[in-house]
C-alpha cells in the first residue's frame, strides 16, 4: 500500500525566504508524486509532478522538488517566497497497480509574513 | 476549456434528508473520483470510476453511492444525511497522468 506524510501541518516564512515543505512517501513500487495547491475556497491545481524521468521537477510559480529514492522523499522547494505563495500545499502518490488511485497528505498551510 | 464541474457550490441539509452532489468533466478521461476535505485530514477517497459502468469503493465509501452512466458524469449520491457528512467534497478526473480538480462542494448538515 502507498501513503505519504507530509511534516508540519503549518510553516511561516518570511517574505523573500526560502520556501521549504516537506514529503516523505511509502511505496512498495515506483511511484508517481505530486504537489497540489490549494488557495482559499477553491479547487486543487496542480504545482509540479514526477513520473519516473528527471528526478528535480520544476513546476509553476517558482517551485521545484526533487525525487530522493534513497530518502523515499519529494520536498518542495521556493528559493523566495512570496505573499501570493499563502496557501495550503498537498503531496500526493498514485502507484501504477492495483487501483491505481491518488493518495494525499494531511496538507501544509505555508503562511508568508511581510 | 470548462474542465470539472461540481455543483451546487454550497448546500445546507437537514438529518436524515437526501441529495446529489453533481460532477461533469469534459476531458474525455475515464478515471474519475470523488474525495471529502476536512480540517487537518487531508483528502479522503470516497469512491472512485474507471470508466462508465465501472465504479468501486474508496478509504471512506460508507453513507455515499455512486453512478457511472456515462463518460462525463459521475454523481454521488447522499441518502441519508449525518451531521459526519460535513465536509467539502471535491470531484475530480485524471487522464494519463495528472488528476484535475471541480471547485468543491461545501455540504454542512444540521
Amino acid at each position: 500500500a502507498q501513503s505519504v506524510t507530509q511534516l508540519g501541518s503549518h510553516v511561516s516564512v518570511s517574505e523573500g525566504a526560502l520556501v521549504l515543505l516537506r514529503c516523505n512517501y511509502s511505496s512498495s513500487v515506483p511511484p508517481y508524486l505530486f504537489w497540489y495547491v490549494q488557495y482559499p475556497n477553491q479547487g486543487l491545481q496542480l504545482l509540479l509532478k514526477y513520473t519516473s524521468a528527471a528526478t528535480l521537477v520544476k513546476g509553476i510559480n517558482g517551485f521545484e522538488a526533487e525525487f530522493k529514492k534513497s530518502e523515499t522523499s519529494f520536498h518542495l522547494t521556493k528559493p523566495s517566497a512570496h505573499m501570493s505563495d499563502a496557501a495550503e500545499y498537498f503531496c500526493a502518490v498514485r502507484v501504477q497497480t492495483g487501483a491505481n488511485n491518488l493518495f494525499f497528505g494531511t496538507g501544509t498551510r505555508l503562511t508568508v509574513i511581510p | 476549456n470548462a474542465g470539472v464541474t461540481q455543483t451546487p457550490k454550497f448546500r445546507i441539509l437537514k438529518i436524515g434528508q437526501s441529495m446529489t452532489l453533481q460532477c461533469t468533466q469534459d476531458m474525455n478521461h475515464n478515471y474519475m473520483y470523488w474525495y471529502r476535505q476536512d480540517p487537518g485530514m487531508g483528502l479522503k477517497l470516497i469512491y472512485y470510476s474507471v470508466g462508465a459502468g465501472i465504479t468501486d469503493k474508496g478509504e471512506v465509501p460508507n453513507g455515499y453511492n455512486v453512478s457511472r452512466s456515462t463518460t462525463e458524469d459521475f454523481p454521488l449520491r447522499l441518502e441519508l444525511a449525518a451531521p459526519s457528512q460535513t465536509s467539502v467534497y471535491f470531484c475530480a478526473s485524471r487522464g494519463d497522468t495528472e488528476a484535475f480538480f471541480g471547485q468543491g462542494t461545501r455540504l454542512t448538515v444540521v
